[in-house]
């Protein structure tokens, strides 16, 4: 069964970057997986950031492409989401999930507050 | 992007009753490839979204036949046939034909 633990500051100052991890727990080879990440502000709903595929490349939503970057590490069995100038419309708790086209396995998710 | 429009918003439901949302989305969902790839998850209080349908109709392993999918096109219904206690939270509709992918704004569930 493959879990999914997402790490990362819980407060990050406005125009810094924000840097999140999340650790694949399972017992078979997560190199042929894709990993998506996605947020959902506080009592808000949810919406896509991107995902980065088993070969490498990524799929971003325009809407935040520019600040984005999303990779995988197989050696190390993570994933990682960096987001640069953030703002205070950035505070949301971030997911990881096992992209299948559906996200069919989440993380409990990690809070970031942006905040100076 | 594709628009996703749940309703209602909020729904109260007797335990045992049947329950039904409606997500309607802003241009058909039908790939070129012949499939539909309109999912549903559900938020319960406190946790992360959980996959309950996917591709509008299959249920994801573990979800119970109280929940159904249907629709096509640009209307799509997710069913409870007897709601219980535990089917309490969120529900989001979430299309993946489009890029980029979205979701609806999320219909809240509890027991009367």
């Amino acid at each position: 069964q493959v879990q999914l633990q997402e790490s990362g500051p819980g407060l990050v100052k406005p125009s810094e970057t924000l840097s999140l991890t999340c650790a694949v727990c399972d017992d078979s080879i997560s190199s042929d997986y894709n990993w998506g990440w996605i947020r959902q502000p506080p009592g808000k709903g949810l919406e896509w950031i991107g995902t980065v595929f088993h070969g490498g490349s990524t799929s971003y939503n325009p809407s935040l492409k520019s600040r984005v970057t999303i990779s995988a590490d197989t050696s190390k069995k993570q994933s990682s989401l960096k987001m640069s100038s953030v703002t205070a419309a950035d505070t949301a708790v971030y997911y990881c999930a096992r992209d299948v086209s559906a996200f069919d396995i989440w993380g409990q998710g990690t809070m970031v507050t942006v905040s100076s | 992007d594709t628009v996703m429009t749940q309703t209602p918003l909020s729904l109260s439901v007797t335990p045992g009753q049947p329950a039904s949302i409606s997500c309607k989305s802003g241009q058909s969902l039908l790939h070129s490839n012949g499939k539909t790839y309109l999912y549903w998850y559900l938020q319960k209080p406190g946790q992360s979204p959980q996959l309950l349908i996917y591709e509008v109709s299959s249920r994801f392993s573990g979800v119970p036949d109280r929940f159904s999918g249907s629709g096509s096109g640009t209307d799509f219904t997710l069913k409870i046939s007897r709601v219980e206690a535990e089917d309490v939270g969120v529900y989001y509709c979430m299309q993946n034909t489009h890029f980029p992918r979205t979701f609806g704004q999320g219909t809240k569930v509890e027991i009367k």
